[in-house]
Order: C-alpha cells, then sequence, then structure tokens
C-alpha cells in the first residue's frame, strides 16, 4: 500500500463547481503540502502544514483552500474551479525534521484535474 | 528570488551512452541540492541528495556534485537503461524558509 494516498485520481469538472481532492498518510509525519505540476513549469507549491494547527500559503495558493482535519489528512479544495486550474496535483508527507537536511518528501501518485 | 533551472528536454538516449542534465540554481546563503525522479503515472521520488558545497550524492548509478563555485549540480550517469525513462527535477531547500522549490524538470527517454 502506499504511503501517501490521493483521492480521485482522476476528476473532470465545470467550470464554477467546487472540488475537493483528499490526501491522506500512513507515515505519521508532521508536514504535509499540495503541490500542482504543469507542463514545463514544474512543481509549484500551493499550500502547506508544518502540523494540525500550522497552515500556510504557498507561491500560488489564490483560488485554493486547504483543511488540515488530523494529522494524517490533508485536503485541498477549489471553491470555484477554472479551467487555469486544470493540472496535476501531488500531496506529499515529510517528517518534522528540517528538509535541508533529509530533502525527502514522500509523494502521493497525483491527482488530474480537468476544468471544463 | 531563488529558483532552479534545468537543461530543456525531451532528452531521447540510446540504452548504454552517458547521461548528462545540467542543472543550475539561483539562491543567497548556501542551499541543499536535491535530485527527485518521477517515473510515468507515478509522484516523485528522492534520488539523491547533497547538503553542502563539493559534497557528491549517489544512488543507482547516479552521480551529482555540488559546486558552489558554477552554482551547478548536473545530474551524470555512464550507463543508461530503458528503466530509466523518467522526468528528472533538481531541487533546493534554504533552511531559513525550509520549502523545497523544483526546476522544471527534464523529461527523458532511453530506447533499446
Amino acid at each position: 500500500d502506499a504511503d501517501v494516498t490521493q483521492t480521485p485520481r482522476n476528476r473532470i469538472t465545470k467550470t464554477g463547481k467546487r472540488i475537493m481532492l483528499e490526501c491522506s498518510q500512513t507515515k505519521g509525519h508532521d508536514r504535509m503540502y499540495w503541490y500542482r505540476q504543469d507542463p514545463g513549469l514544474g512543481l509549484r507549491l500551493i499550500y502547506y502544514s508544518f502540523d494540525v494547527k500550522d497552515i500556510n500559503k504557498g507561491e500560488i495558493s489564490d483560488g485554493y483552500s486547504v483543511s488540515r482535519q488530523a494529522q494524517a489528512k490533508f485536503s485541498l479544495s477549489l471553491e470555484s474551479a477554472i479551467p487555469n486550474q486544470t493540472a496535476l496535483y501531488f500531496c506529499a508527507a515529510a517528517p518534522g525534521v528540517h528538509l535541508a537536511n533529509t530533502g525527502e518528501l514522500f509523494f502521493g501518485e497525483g491527482s488530474r484535474l480537468t476544468v471544463l | 528570488g531563488d529558483s532552479v533551472t534545468q537543461m530543456e528536454g525531451p532528452v531521447t538516449l540510446s540504452e548504454e551512452a552517458f547521461l548528462t542534465i545540467n542543472c543550475t540554481y539561483t539562491a543567497t546563503g548556501y542551499p541543499s541540492l536535491f535530485w527527485y525522479v518521477q517515473y510515468p503515472g507515478e509522484g516523485l521520488q528522492l534520488l539523491l541528495k547533497a547538503t553542502k558545497a563539493d559534497d557528491k550524492g549517489s544512488n543507482k548509478g547516479f552521480e551529482a556534485t555540488y559546486r558552489k563555485e558554477t552554482t551547478s549540480f548536473h545530474l551524470e550517469k555512464g550507463s543508461v537503461q530503458v528503466s530509466d525513462s523518467a522526468v528528472y527535477f533538481c531541487a533546493l531547500v534554504k533552511t531559513s524558509y525550509d520549502k523545497v522549490i523544483f526546476g522544471p524538470g527534464t523529461s527523458l527517454s532511453v530506447i533499446p
């Protein structure tokens, strides 16, 4: 079983709809992240959380919101989806030690979202 | 701001060829540097890392050396295999903000 699980894996929706992408992890890590991947742009950070009560905006948070329901669960919401939010979304988890030392994010398999 | 630049792909090589994927970074201070790999249909996974200047990271036959004088962290492998076909991401982390900044990725296809 995967350590970081994302649902749904694929979703097609229409402009204006509310969408939630869910992420759960079994590694017991404190830190969780949501990234967006677009061709030629790499991965860009949307939101991150260092624990249940600590939520932070990343570089492209506009149009998105998150909820850290428990240490193991971190969901991403698009309140009113628009076509330029069509992308591959990744959730990741990391232990509560400095990333500069470990560098290791544990990624889910991705959720492909298409907004028509 | 801090950023990572990689050579544009896609890169296509024959099996057993030598691989170099260039990576340069812009950052103040002393970031840690990483290579991640994304196999088709999967999430990213850490391939190797170097946390200070002149460190060499290595894993699965891949190597990269942290060159502060040229702000580079080029990925190399002496003999690629078809199973190395993937997208490779160079990344950096600074202790001051403890977030990973990824480059755009370089797609590698290895043909038999």
